[in-house]
């Protein structure tokens, strides 16, 4: 079975500009979460989505926003990036209450 | 690949011993913990859960121990393996999707 996928793995963007990021979850999961990891620090919780509705909202600025489609793909869309934006990000899928599985990750680095 | 965690705790362990990480969660409300794998240039591996109404969780070479009256979690790994070499987090859960994952140990496995 495939696990959680996220596109791009790699983006270089500069300051200003906006990037939207994808994942797909495992088959049979609705609940997608996104986090932003920083180097050096433990994951942080940006968004949950649960079928199309967004059930939770981390501590980030109106700039970062996301959907969740009718196939529970997600996007992740950031706006107006900062050079403190460059970080690796992660989308987890799960069913509604059970373990967070994780993908790869894309990792942005804003120049 | 990149380097997760470069200024995090570290444990360092000779191949075939067993290895004990420590975490201290932060929310007494806390009722489902996970432990995460992250290798370099790679999204968190699930690795073992427990809910709070358990004190003791074991998997294939994995132990989750949890004391709930001091807010400690801990996961050991019995006769560990080069493979083990990663960075482990500890992630709490308090009644809805949101993981709040902790600052990660680098376990490095000495041949």
């Amino acid at each position: 079975d495939a696990g959680v996928t996220q596109s791009p793995t790699h983006l270089i963007k500069t300051r200003g500009q906006h990037v939207t990021l994808r994942c797909s979850p495992i088959s049979g999961h609705k609940s997608v979460s996104w986090y932003q990891q920083v180097l050096g620090q433990g994951p942080q919780f940006i968004f949950q989505y649960y079928e199309k509705e967004e059930r939770g909202r981390g501590n980030f600025p109106d700039r970062f926003s996301a959907r969740q489609f009718p196939n529970y793909s997600s996007e992740l869309n950031v706006n107006a990036l900062l050079l403190g934006d460059s970080a690796l990000y992660l989308c987890a899928s799960s069913t509604h209450t059970d373990t967070q599985y994780f993908g790869p990750g894309t990792r942005l680095t804003v120049l | 690949g990149e380097n997760v965690g470069l200024h995090l705790p570290t444990l360092s362990v000779q191949e075939g011993d067993n290895s004990i990480i420590n975490c201290a969660y932060s929310n007494s409300a806390s009722d489902y913990f996970i432990w995460y794998k992250q290798e370099s240039g790679k999204g968190p591996q699930f690795i073992i859960d427990i809910r709070s109404n358990m004190d003791k969780r074991q998997g294939q070479r994995v132990t989750v121990l949890l004391n709930k009256t001091v807010k400690h979690l801990s996961l050991q790994i019995a006769a560990t393996q080069p493979g083990d070499s990663a960075v482990y987090f500890c992630a709490e859960n308090f009644g809805n999707e949101k993981l709040t994952f902790g600052t990660g140990t680098r376990l490095t496995i000495i041949p």
